[in-house]
């Protein structure tokens, strides 16, 4: 199975700053036809997990535009260019490109 | 709106079954992919199943597999997932996915718990 790795596990951010969240991959998760499949999601305590971002970088509809996903490979970053009070909680990556799909362990992000 | 209602989670004990049950509305569910992903007590998430539209294609974690099923009633826009031989790290909120308009779990329910323990 893939392997997810998430950095860091806890990031304190200020409000109005930028925050990044690193995720990579045991294997390239480019599929074989030729399109590279990682999603994002955010999870709110006590809520059910959202979607934020999938095939990379391309944002769900009403996810607003301060989010932003990159990367390629094995290695990909999910960017907040202006934290606000409500993007605290924790975000995960998942790959599925491989059947089982596999998350990371999740990066907890909470306001100084 | 999109909604998926989970329910059929319960206290049971290790080695009994429980099937849990996800109610689809307001879209077509017929036409979309479906998943299973669960969350252990204060842990992070895990991928559980999916099934293809029409039920012809299944795919499970390592964890489950032999021992869960998923399946589908596209008639009564419904998702299951039949648990067997539980186990107590099968203790978990349970939630009902479907895929977005590309790509899996777009849409989530508000999950059900199940509580493996004697």
């Amino acid at each position: 199975d893939v392997v997810m790795t998430q950095s860091p596990l806890s990031l304190p951010v200020t409000l109005g700053q930028p925050a990044s969240i690193s995720c990579s991959s045991s294997q390239s998760l480019v599929h074989s036809t030729g399109n590279t499949y990682l999603i994002w999601f955010h999870q709110r305590p006590g809520q059910s997990p959202r979607r934020l971002i999938y095939k990379v970088s391309i944002r769900d509809s009403g996810v607003p535009d301060r989010f932003s996903g990159s990367g390629s490979g094995t290695d990909f970053t999910l960017k907040i260019s202006r934290v606000e009070a409500e993007d605290v909680g924790v975000y995960y990556c998942m790959q599925d490109t491989y059947w089982p799909f596999t998350f990371g362990g999740g990066t907890k992000v909470e306001i100084k | 709106e999109v909604q998926l209602v989970e329910s059929g989670g319960n206290l049971v004990q290790p080695g009994g079954s429980l099937r849990l049950s996800c109610a689809g509305s307001g879209f077509t569910f017929s036409s979309y992919w479906m998943s299973w992903v669960r969350q252990a007590p204060g842990k992070g998430l895990e991928w559980v199943a999916n099934i293809k539209q029409d039920g012809s294609e299944e795919y499970y974690v390592g964890s489950v597999k032999g021992r869960f099923t998923i399946s589908r009633d596209n008639g009564k826009n419904s998702l299951y997932l039949q648990m067997n031989s539980l186990r107590a790290d099968d203790t978990a909120v349970y939630y009902c996915a479907r895929d977005g308009v590309e790509r899996p779990l777009g849409y989530w329910g508000q999950g059900t718990l199940v509580t493996v323990s004697s």
